[in-house]
C-alpha cells in the first residue's frame, strides 16, 4: 500500500517555462512533507518543506502548494532550467511516538523531470 | 565540513552470500538512516538511529539489520542475499532522530547481488 504516490514517472519541459511536479498521500496523519532531487549517482537533496499548517512555501523559483482536503501537493519551478533535470523525490511525515517523535520519511517512487534547452 | 560518506560505492556480491554497508554521518549528527532505493519501489525506510539505539524500523526481513557506533558510525547488514535485494542503497544523517527538514544523504552503495 504506498502511501506517497507520484503518479507521473517522467515530465518533460522547455527552458524557461514552467515545471509543476506532483504528488498525493493517502495517510491523514501525515503533517509535514517535503520534496528532495536526485542527480545520478548521488544521494537525494533536500529542496523544500512544507508543514500541514500552510498551504505554500516558496524558495526562490521553487514553491510548493499543498491542498490538505484533497491529500495532494505540487512543486513547481519557476523558470526551469536545464541543470533542473533529475528525478524529484515527494517525501511525508507523521509525528510517532512517545517522548519525541520518530520522523521516518516516506517517499513517493520520482519523477524524471527533463528541461529541454 | 566533509559530507555522509558511504563506503563502498559499489559492490558485487552473490546470492546466499552476506554483506555490510558502512556509513559515517557528517560531524555532529547523531541521527542516521538507511533507506533503499529501487526502481519499481522508490526509496524506502530500513532503519533509524540514534545514540546506537534503533529508534524505528522499516518493513524489511530480519536478514536486513544495522547497527550504530559510539563515534555515531553506522553499518547495516544484509545476510542470505537475494536477487531482489540488488538497489542503491542510501544512508542519511541529522543533528538528532526528531528533525523534521530531513536528512543529509550520502552517495550510496549499489549492490548487485548475481
Amino acid at each position: 500500500d504506498q502511501q506517497v504516490k507520484q503518479n507521473s514517472p517522467s515530465l518533460s519541459v522547455q527552458e524557461g517555462r514552467i515545471s509543476i511536479l506532483n504528488c498525493d498521500y493517502t495517510n491523514s496523519m501525515f503533517d509535514y512533507f517535503l520534496w528532495y532531487k536526485k542527480y545520478p549517482a548521488e544521494g537525494p537533496t533536500f529542496l523544500i518543506s512544507i508543514s500541514s499548517i500552510k498551504d505554500k512555501n516558496e524558495d526562490g523559483r521553487f514553491t510548493v502548494f499543498l491542498n490538505k482536503s484533497a491529500k495532494h501537493l505540487s512543486l513547481h519551478i519557476v523558470p526551469s532550467q536545464p541543470g533542473d533535470s533529475a528525478v524529484y523525490f515527494c517525501a511525508a511525515s507523521e509525528a510517532r511516538g512517545s517522548g519525541g517523535s520518530n520522523y521516518k520519511l516516506t517517499f513517493g517512487k520520482g519523477t524524471l523531470l527533463t528541461v529541454n534547452p | 565540513k566533509a559530507g555522509v560518506t558511504q563506503t563502498p560505492r559499489y559492490l558485487i556480491k552473490t546470492r546466499g552470500q552476506q554483506v555490510t554497508l558502512s556509513c559515517s554521518p557528517i560531524s555532529g549528527h547523531r541521527s542516521v538512516s538507511w533507506y533503499q532505493q529501487t526502481p519499481g519501489q522508490g526509496l524506502q525506510f530500513l532503519f533509524e538511529y540514534f545514540s546506537e539505539t534503533q529508534r524505528n524500523k522499516g518493513n524489511f526481513p530480519g536478514r536486513f539489520s544495522g547497527r550504530q557506533f559510539s563515534n555515531s558510525r553506522s553499518e547495516m547488514n544484509v545476510s542470505t542475499l537475494e536477487l531482489g535485494d540488488s538497489a542503491l542503497y542510501l544512508c542519511a544523517s541529522s543533528l538528532s532522530w526528531a528533525t523534521r527538514r530531513g536528512y543529509t544523504f550520502g552517495s550510496g552503495t549499489r549492490l548487485t547481488v548475481v
